[in-house]
């Protein structure tokens, strides 16, 4: 089965540098993954996703990189704002089953 | 466009009680997912109910159920409530059944459900 984890349960950054999130998933035949934010008091919010085709996605200050060989993706934030702060899961996905959540890191911006 | 909504926004029970929690989807989505997020974890999958039908489910027993109604909102009920169903219920709505490629689901703000 798939078990998606994250290195880190707290991550601290001064504002302006880059945070770097990472996650570990088991599932080798996981053919999909998505990173969400989830703030104080709100739902998950969709930041950027990733297919198994692929080793690098960018987004709007938002990278993802995917390696396959050792089932590890991470999620880079440039230039990190204080609205950046909040939990970070990565979650994925194979065939038919429904996203499997990694249990989240928090991300703390520094002024 | 309005998007998923959920209530109560919190809600005390008792063990042995049950609980009935609802959620409306975002206008224009036919589906939606249920999730349990425990205190510090990531959410876990129960079920999702596509077009008023469960259309997939997770490792949870029975005594949770759900339905959909024709306006594809959703009430997700828990039976013989457990100390360990303390958490955040988080449904989320999406365009059309199956899985996530293509697929976005819109996370409403949840349920806070603490079982004494």
């Amino acid at each position: 089965g798939e078990s998606v984890g994250l290195h880190l349960p707290t991550l601290s950054v001064q504002e302006g540098d880059n945070s770097i999130i990472n996650c570990a998933y088991s599932n080798s035949a996981s053919d999909y993954f998505i990173w969400y934010k989830q703030e104080s008091g709100k739902g998950p919010q969709f930041i950027i996703d990733i297919r198994s085709n692929m080793d690098k996605r960018q987004g709007q200050r938002v990278t993802v990189l995917l390696n396959k060989t050792v089932k590890h993706l991470s999620l880079q934030i440039a230039a990190t704002q204080p609205g950046d702060s909040a939990v970070y899961f990565c979650a994925g996905h194979s065939g038919n089953t429904p996203l499997v959540f990694g249990k989240g890191t928090r991300l703390s911006v520094i002024a | 466009e309005t998007g998923v909504t959920q209530s109560p926004t919190h809600l005390i029970k008792t063990r042995g009680q049950q609980v009935t929690l609802r959620c409306s989807s975002q206008s224009g989505h036919n589906t939606v997912s249920w999730y349990q997020q425990a205190l510090g974890q990531g959410p876990q999958f129960i079920f999702q109910y596509y077009r008023e039908e469960e259309n997939g489910r997770g490792n949870f027993p029975p005594r949770f159920s759900g339905l959909q109604f024709p306006n594809y909102s959703s009430e997700l009920n828990v039976n013989a409530l457990e100390l360990d169903d303390s958490a955040l219920y988080l449904c989320a709505s999406s365009l059309s059944g199956g899985g996530p490629i293509d697929n976005e689901q819109f996370f409403g703000p949840g349920t806070r459900l603490t079982v004494l």
